[in-house]
């Protein structure tokens, strides 16, 4: 969906390094999300948010952070990256009025840590 | 944790055939809804079912959901080639509870 965008879309890095991943969007949604996918886990959700001033922890947010700069931006961040966070990482969106709302992902960030 | 459990976790068949996967859920939902990702790429949604709905149709299409069962089946006629991507159903609950993903069915349509 072009209208959220994630950047990078590769990155490749070491063990203890800080990483940014970043979310944009273009379609006016309140909410948005961050997921993980890995092989054979399907999607997990690491943190969301409602609005700018409401974060809310997933069901893996250890290890990581977020900032919700603007409603149209959505920044995770790993502080100190592990190899196991290795993975195919989506950042996604839905529009805040009704319960049967879709929601609309970027293309992923897909990040490896050596 | 994962709410809907799809199956088969892969599906191989011929371009022309019915593709049908199933995803079962273990609590009450306000809607289902089903997404299809190719390779590389974001989820894409293609269809919603709310709990009060038993059937819905969207092009070659066909979603059913049975409550009482906690399960639904999404039906791919007259596959294509193009439909070869994996396929995930997503439950949605009250406003303000994110949509719970499975693990998704991977579809090969062979041409």
């Amino acid at each position: 969906d072009a209208d959220v965008t994630q950047t990078p879309r590769n990155r490749i890095t070491k063990t203890g390094k800080r990483i940014m991943l970043e979310c944009s969007q273009t379609k006016g949604h309140d909410r948005m999300y961050w997921y993980r996918q890995d092989p054979g886990l399907g999607l997990r959700l690491i943190y969301y948010s409602f609005d700018v001033k409401d974060i809310n922890k997933g069901e893996i947010s250890d290890g990581y952070s977020v900032s919700r700069q603007a409603q149209a931006k959505f920044s995770l961040s790993l502080e100190s990256a592990i190899p196991n966070q290795t993975a195919l990482y989506f950042c996604a969106t839905r529009a805040g009025t009704g319960v049967n709302q879709p929601q609309h992902f970027g293309d992923g960030t897909r990040l490896s840590i050596l | 944790s994962q709410q809907g459990e799809e199956d088969p976790q892969a599906l191989s068949i011929q371009e022309g055939e019915n593709a049908t996967m199933n995803c079962s859920y273990k609590t009450s939902i306000n809607n289902l809804q089903w997404y299809r990702q190719n390779s590389g790429r974001g989820l894409v949604h293609l269809i919603l079912i709310r709990s009060n709905e038993r059937e819905k149709h969207s092009g070659r299409l066909r979603v059913t959901l049975d409550t009482s069962k906690k399960s639904s089946s999404l039906l791919i006629t007259a596959s294509r080639a193009a439909d070869t991507a994996s396929y995930f159903c997503a439950t949605g609950n009250s406003g303000n509870t994110p949509l719970v993903f499975g693990k998704g069915t991977r579809l090969s349509v062979i041409a």
